[in-house]
């Protein structure tokens, strides 16, 4: 059984550079979620994707970041012009919306560091 | 809005004792509640949901989490703790309308040998 992945596992990036991260959600898992948890903290919500579909965004998500889910499947999340505040783990989940199954499940994360 | 409180930063248990991990939460409507694991440098694990039904849920682990709707509380339980326990806890709650998960700030358990 293939969880949630993502890539890359660590991103080290200068001040002022786009980033851009994916999430392989688990297969036929129609919900994709983005959170950021900055150290110490629990995830906070960015956005989600029912299908291709971007259906929420948290005012956490400033018109820097950008989400996309183009075919329904992967999803990537892109940060312009990076700044030292963006420094996080940046988590994506997958859920399958189905009867009773409410849990969302998550990746291993990609850490950010901005220099 | 909706809000978790994980009232304890760490908590401290030796290995063969009962450990809890407090939680409680606030929600507009019926809440859907979670809790998590968190191993260093990995994401999060779900360990047990309460949606409906009996306030008891046991989940992964041989964890439980008991729903008091009157204290709007889920704490964390176990019977006997593992050293291999030691780890971060998050609490999440959703209400039955939305779909993001509200997490609490977490809770760290050291269990001891």
């Amino acid at each position: 059984d293939t969880g949630v992945s993502q890539d890359p596992r660590h991103k080290i990036t200068k001040r002022g550079q786009n980033v851009t991260f994916r999430c392989d959600p688990i297969s036929e898992h129609n919900r994709l979620y983005w959170y950021r948890q900055t150290l110490g903290q629990g995830p906070e919500f960015l956005t989600y994707f029912q299908n291709e579909a971007q259906l929420e965004k948290s005012r956490l998500l400033s018109d820097r970041f950008s989400a996309e889910r183009p075919k329904g499947s992967f999803s990537t999340l892109e940060i312009q012009r990076t700044e030292q505040g963006d420094s996080a783990m940046y988590l994506c989940a997958s859920q399958k919306v189905q009867g009773t199954i409410h849990e969302q499940y998550f990746g291993p994360g990609t850490r950010l560091t901005v220099t | 809005a909706q809000s978790v409180a994980q009232p304890e930063d760490q908590v401290n248990v030796a290995e063969g004792n009962p450990l809890t991990v407090k939680c409680t939460y606030s929600v507009s409507g019926n809440p859907y509640l979670f809790w998590y694991v968190q191993y260093p440098n990995r994401g999060l694990q779900f360990l047990l949901k309460y949606i409906t039904g009996d306030n008891l849920v046991k989940g992964s682990y041989g964890f439980e989490a008991e729903f008091n709707k009157s204290q709007t509380s889920f704490h964390l339980k176990k019977p006997s703790a593992l050293v291999s326990d030691s780890a971060l806890y998050f609490c999440a709650v959703r209400d039955n309308a939305g779909n993001m998960l509200t997490f609490g700030g977490g809770t760290r358990l050291m269990v001891k040998p």
